[in-house]
């Protein structure tokens, strides 16, 4: 069975870059017919797609982020993380790691960690 | 950029019939067989119930329904139980630099 596990601070200041890992098992995250999401879930409020890396390493990035947003992979650890630079109270929000097929379905879910951006 | 747009809640009682849409463009559910729905309970993860509009996964029950018409997709839930009782999102492939859209969350209460 898939299993993604989020990993990460918790809590970041306003202004830093927030960092958050997920570890892959049951899967090798080197598969060419998957790929590896980030969703975020702000408190009270609906899913929003962040980005999506292959394992080529090729990614994809909701524009909505610009250039705040880098997704890579350490196939060593079968484990992909996410980095979103500028952090803002608006990203206080439950991080999602998950699993996408070639058809950009969304079907294994990590457990979600709660990241806070507060002083 | 927008969102798929469902609405915000539904209430049925138990034994009854809900059906949840989910309205987009010719970009995402109405140009793609590419449409999923997931449930989500408080403080859970999401849970995938139907994807490629119509098909379910392993393990899911049959009271759960899935298909478009249009841009516009639908879930139906039959029989409804207490335990249906959750948030409901759609999701789409995009035919744009958004490519991954998911929908504004329908809240279903069992009364």
């Amino acid at each position: 069975q898939v299993r993604l596990q989020e990993s990460g601070p918790g809590l970041v200041k306003p202004s830093e870059t927030l960092s958050l890992f997920c570890t892959v098992s049951g899967a090798s995250i080197t598969s060419e017919t998957y790929s590896w999401a980030w969703i975020r879930q702000p408190p009270g409020k609906g899913l929003e797609w962040i980005g999506t890396i292959n394992s080529d390493g090729s990614t994809f990035y909701n524009p909505s982020f610009k250039s705040r947003v880098t997704l890579s992979v350490d196939t060593s650890r079968n484990h992909f993380s996410l980095n979103l630079t500028s952090g803002t109270v608006a990203d206080t929000a439950v991080y999602f790691c998950a699993r996408q097929t070639l058809q950009w379905l969304t079907d294994f879910w990590g457990q979600g960690a709660f990241l806070t951006v507060s002083s | 950029q927008s969102p798929l747009a469902q609405p915000a809640s539904l209430s049925g009682s138990p034994g009854q019939s809900i059906n949840i849409s989910c309205a987009g463009t010719t970009s995402d559910i109405g140009g793609y067989n590419f449409v999923s729905w997931f449930q989500q309970h408080p403080g859970k993860a999401p849970k995938l119930l139907i994807f490629d509009v119509s098909s379910r996964p392993s393990g899911i029950s049959n009271r759960f329904s899935g298909s478009k018409s249009a841009s516009t997709a639908y879930l139906v839930i039959s029989n409804l139980q207490a335990e249906d009782e959750a948030d409901y999102y759609c999701s789409s492939f995009r035919a744009s630099s958004t490519r991954c859209v998911f929908g504004t969350g329908t809240m279903v209460a069992v009364l």
